[in-house]
């Protein structure tokens, strides 16, 4: 199975300011044939389910606000938000669709300073 | 409006079985492969079950494999997990989720707001 781990486990950051969340794999996600990375980021809101933000590790889902990116190849990917807004307080997921089992990091929770 | 909704869950006894539903609209459900994910209470996601459009093709993650059976009925545009041998462990909140793809190969683009699943004596 592959393995994601995500860094940090939880981060606090002020109004404005950056946030990013890195996602490591234990085998890289990108397929020779496409070049293409299989990983996608969801948001996970208290209450909520789960909501795709980006997927192919840095196309993001229509309605996200552009203030959120995705980056990184192979088995290092990074989620960022540019300046943090109130209502980005969740807990954040990177997840392979490689192969399966299909695997989720532990989750990353985001909050204000 | 794409919209998956569960149902079924409830608490049940370890050893004994339950069957989730997830009633999907708003698209067409035979054009895509459908996951369960699950979420214990306080923790992260863990990837359940898979089935693709036509249900050629179905996989489990092993701590489920043996005991719950995924299934479709697409004229019903309806998701089931019948799941037996319920154990504590199996506690959670059941998402049914929709793949972008009718293989099952990409990512979840909708999910439902999920169903919850106590087993306990």
């Amino acid at each position: 199975d592959i393995v994601m781990t995500q860094s940090p486990d939880s981060l606090a950051v002020s109004l404005g300011e950056r946030a990013t969340i890195n996602c490591k794999s234990s085998q890289s996600l990108s397929y020779s044939s496409n070049y293409k990375n299989y990983l996608a980021w969801y948001q996970q809101k208290p209450g909520q389910p789960p909501k795709l933000l980006i997927y192919w590790a840095s196309a993001r889902e229509s309605g996200v606000p552009d203030r959120f990116s995705g980056g990184g190849s192979g088995t290092d990917f990074t989620l960022t938000i540019s300046s943090l807004q109130a209502e980005d307080v969740a807990v954040y997921y990177c997840q392979q669709y490689y192969n399966t089992p299909r695997t989720f990091g532990q989750g990353t929770k985001v909050e204000i300073k | 409006e794409v919209q998956l909704v569960e149902s079924g869950g409830g608490l049940v006894q370890p050893g004994r079985s339950l069957r989730l539903s997830c009633a999907a609209s708003g698209f067409k459900f035979d054009d895509y492969a459908m996951h369960w994910v699950r979420q214990a209470p306080g923790k992260g996601l863990e990837w359940v079950a898979l089935i693709t459009w036509d249900s050629n093709n179905i996989e489990y993650a092993d701590s489920v494999k043996g005991r719950f059976t995924i299934s479709r009925d697409n004229a019903k545009n309806s998701l089931y997990l019948q799941m037996n041998s319920l154990r504590p462990e199996d506690t959670a909140l059941y998402y049914c989720a929709r793949d972008f793809d009718s293989r099952g190969l990409y990512y979840f683009d909708y999910w439902g707001q999920g169903t919850l699943v106590t087993v306990s004596s």
